[in-house]
């Protein structure tokens, strides 16, 4: 079955530090990738997502992630953080199998302190 | 203008009760879901329609009915409540079926006493 594990519950970090939330998943047919952002009491939005061409995608707001195939990974990154990225974020998997499903991984909240 | 709209936004209640929660979207979206997000914040869908057709229905009690009127309205309708039903529930829509980004409506925290 497929899943996707996102590795950290919590990262703290303090303003203008680089950040990484990793994330891994498990499947042995096409993937799609997408990483989404909960703000406190809102809903999901989407952060960026990988369907298929660049392995690296990017988001409006400085984030970035690389799909590697190989160590099936779409770990989340940022240079600097702001106190405003202080949100829950959330690895999600669609899968290619006829009958599209969207698996999340459990959410790693990211803190960002000044 | 809110793209992904909820009913009510909080909702307490007792054990046994029946409750309704209303989702919406204005985005002209063909395919809507269910997901329900607990305490920690682990998010698992719960239903899917596409069309007013429910393509994806997964382990879920049979208390849990979903409708969906028309593309753009999915309700969610739950029977019995019990405690182990307080949770957050997320509405939320997309364009087809395939890999698509999905928009998520406010959420309705329900709270069962």
């Amino acid at each position: 079955a497929q899943s996707v594990t996102q590795l950290d519950s919590q990262v703290p970090v303090f303003e203008e530090a680089p950040v990484e939330l990793r994330c891994n998943y498990s499947s042995s047919v096409s993937v799609y990738l997408f990483w989404y952002v909960q703000y406190p009491n809102q809903g999901l939005q989407l952060l960026l997502k990988y369907l298929s061409g660049s392995t690296l995608v990017e988001s409006i707001n400085g984030f970035e992630a690389e799909f590697n195939k190989s160590q099936t990974s779409f770990h989340l990154r940022k240079p600097s953080v702001h106190i405003s990225d202080t949100a829950e974020y959330f690895c999600a998997v669609t899968v290619g199998t006829g009958g599209f499903k969207t698996i999340f991984g459990a959410g790693t909240r990211l803190f960002v302190k000044a | 203008d809110t793209a992904v709209s909820q009913t009510p936004k909080y909702l307490v209640t007792q054990m046994g009760n029946d409750k309704s929660i209303k989702c919406e979207q204005n985005l002209g979206h063909d395919t809507m879901y269910w997901y329900k997000q607990d305490s920690k914040k682990f998010l698992k869908i719960m239903f899917s329609y596409n069309n007013k057709e429910l393509i994806i229905n997964e382990t879920v009690p049979n208390r849990f009915s979903p409708k969906s009127p028309d593309k753009a309205h999915l309700n969610l309708h739950i029977n019995s409540l019990e405690l182990g039903d307080s949770a957050v529930y997320f509405c939320a829509s997309s364009q087809g079926t395939g890999a698509r980004e999905q928009y998520f409506g406010p959420g309705t925290r329900l709270t069962v006493t």
